[in-house]
């Protein structure tokens, strides 16, 4: 089945710096990825949606200068959490799908700490 | 805007025994897509049952099966012969074409006993 890669599954950051998070589709071109954020014991919330050679679109109340996403391959998607902080320290989803009518497809998450 | 709601944050059950999860949801559209996913401890998202809206036969996959109720707006998941492997969080979600939006509801956290 179609298989989608986070790396990394884990990182620590101190607070200021930035982490880049990787949403690759290893077998099948993703037209479209999506970014979720999921805190402890809560569900996903929809961060962004990005489509492959355009600009990304965020959901209400997401910074996109804080969360930068770049699609610039069919199987490449790209979050960039700039200048962390303690409250970014979450879990991150990526999903993405070949067609608008394809199945979703998870990435594994990125659990990131910003200490 | 579409919501999902999921009222039972934790269930159990016995191991063999039926469980249904139950999800309503709130639109005012026709033609969408209704999911169940599973999330293991390992966080990752797997997909256990989907549903096209504009089906009334209910989807079923094996041991999951769907109760679609289109006017009602509910969507709840049964499994059959539960297993030490289902226990998980299960997140019931709404997609809907036009927003190419995904929505997922709160979760219920599942238990099966031994």
């Amino acid at each position: 089945g179609a298989v989608v890669s986070q790396h990394p599954s884990r990182v620590i950051c101190k607070s200021g710096t930035s982490v880049k998070i990787e949403c690759r589709s290893l077998d099948f071109q993703a037209t479209t990825m999506f970014w979720y954020r999921q805190f402890p014991k809560q569900s996903l919330m929809l961060m962004a949606t990005s489509n492959e050679g355009s600009k990304a679109t965020y959901e209400q109340g997401v910074e996109k200068d804080k969360f930068l996403i770049n699609h610039a391959s069919l199987t490449l998607s790209t979050l960039t959490v700039t200048s962390a902080h303690p409250e970014d320290s979450s879990f991150y989803i990526c999903s993405a799908r070949a067609t608008y009518n394809s199945p979703l497809h998870f990435g594994n998450g990125t659990r990131l700490t910003v200490t | 805007a579409q919501t999902v709601t999921q009222s039972q944050p934790e269930m159990s059950v016995q191991e063999a025994e039926t469980v249904t999860l139950s999800c309503t949801y709130d639109t005012s559209e026709s033609d969408y897509y209704l999911f169940w996913y599973k999330q293991p401890p390992s966080r990752q998202m797997i997909l256990v049952i989907r549903q096209e809206a504009y089906k009334q036969q209910n989807a079923t996959e094996n041991r999951f099966s769907v109760n679609f109720q289109k006017a009602a707006k509910s969507f709840s998941l049964k499994i059959s012969d539960s297993q030490l492997g289902d226990a998980a969080m299960y997140f019931c979600a709404y997609y809907y074409f036009g927003n190419e939006k995904l929505t997922f509801g709160t979760g219920t956290r599942l238990t099966i006993i031994p």
